[in-house]
């Protein structure tokens, strides 16, 4: 158990939607990563927050937000779904923002029909 | 900007065999790498990482990984592998560039390990 809690786990949801998911970092990590993980284009990193504010954005699209909040937890909202956007989406937390490793949460998978 | 290269997609292997997964990045700057595992159905897990000092890793479940400079590589081998490690492998990097990546993990598309009995 990596102390990175995800959810939902899996969300199933039609086009042209929005959804929101949950993370939960270990307990005293003030970094957050989210990533995305998809069949074609591997491991993409989206977006990172540091004690509530947002500090780097990778191949984050501009239908994708996110923010941390003061309890350190994080939220991505996707919204204007399309069905390209299915992919398992990984959030990951570390103690500050040096390299130590990143510990990943299990992941939400997301389907868009 | 970095990059990981993953040379083999799928490795096909039998059980108590020895394996190598290869891992090539390119960086201008000074890199700490990593490898992680994922199980099906699971998050990633850190295998082993290197940050300084001895270029031989070694990490968990009897995994180790040497960082060769002058090759850019960063190849992963375990001498005698189980049907338990059948999982998918990624290789990582990430820089000393605090202005500027953060930290960020830049990730290998992922070799699939396939251990066979």
């Amino acid at each position: 158990d990596s102390g990175v809690t995800q959810t939902p786990k899996h969300l199933i949801t039609a086009t042209g939607q929005r959804v929101t998911l949950r993370c939960s970092p270990r307990s005293g990590d003030l970094s957050v990563y989210w990533y995305q993980q998809s069949l074609d284009q591997g491991l993409q990193f989206l977006i990172q927050y540091y004690n509530g504010e947002e500090r780097a954005k990778g191949n984050i699209l501009e239908r994708f937000s996110a923010q941390q909040f003061p309890d350190l937890h994080s939220e991505l909202n996707l919204s204007s779904l399309e069905l390209g956007d299915s992919a398992l989406y990984f959030c990951a937390s570390r103690p500050g923002q040096d390299n130590s490793p990143l510990h990943f949460g299990n992941g939400t998978r997301l389907t868009v029909t | 900007a970095q990059s990981v290269t993953q040379l083999d997609s799928q490795v096909p292997v039998f059980e108590e065999a020895p394996v190598e997964l290869r891992c090539n990045y390119s960086s201008s700057v000074s890199v700490y790498l990593f490898w992680y595992v994922q199980y099906p159905n699971q998050g990633l897990q850190l295998l082993l990482k290197y940050l300084s000092g001895s270029t031989l890793v070694k990490g968990i479940n009897g995994f180790e990984a040497e960082f060769n400079k002058s090759q850019t590589s960063f190849h992963l081998r375990k001498p005698s592998v189980h049907i338990s490690d059948t999982a998918e492998y990624f290789c990582a990097v990430t820089t000393s560039n605090y202005g500027g990546s953060q930290g960020n993990l830049i990730f290998g598309k992922g070799t699939k390990l396939s251990v066979k009995p």
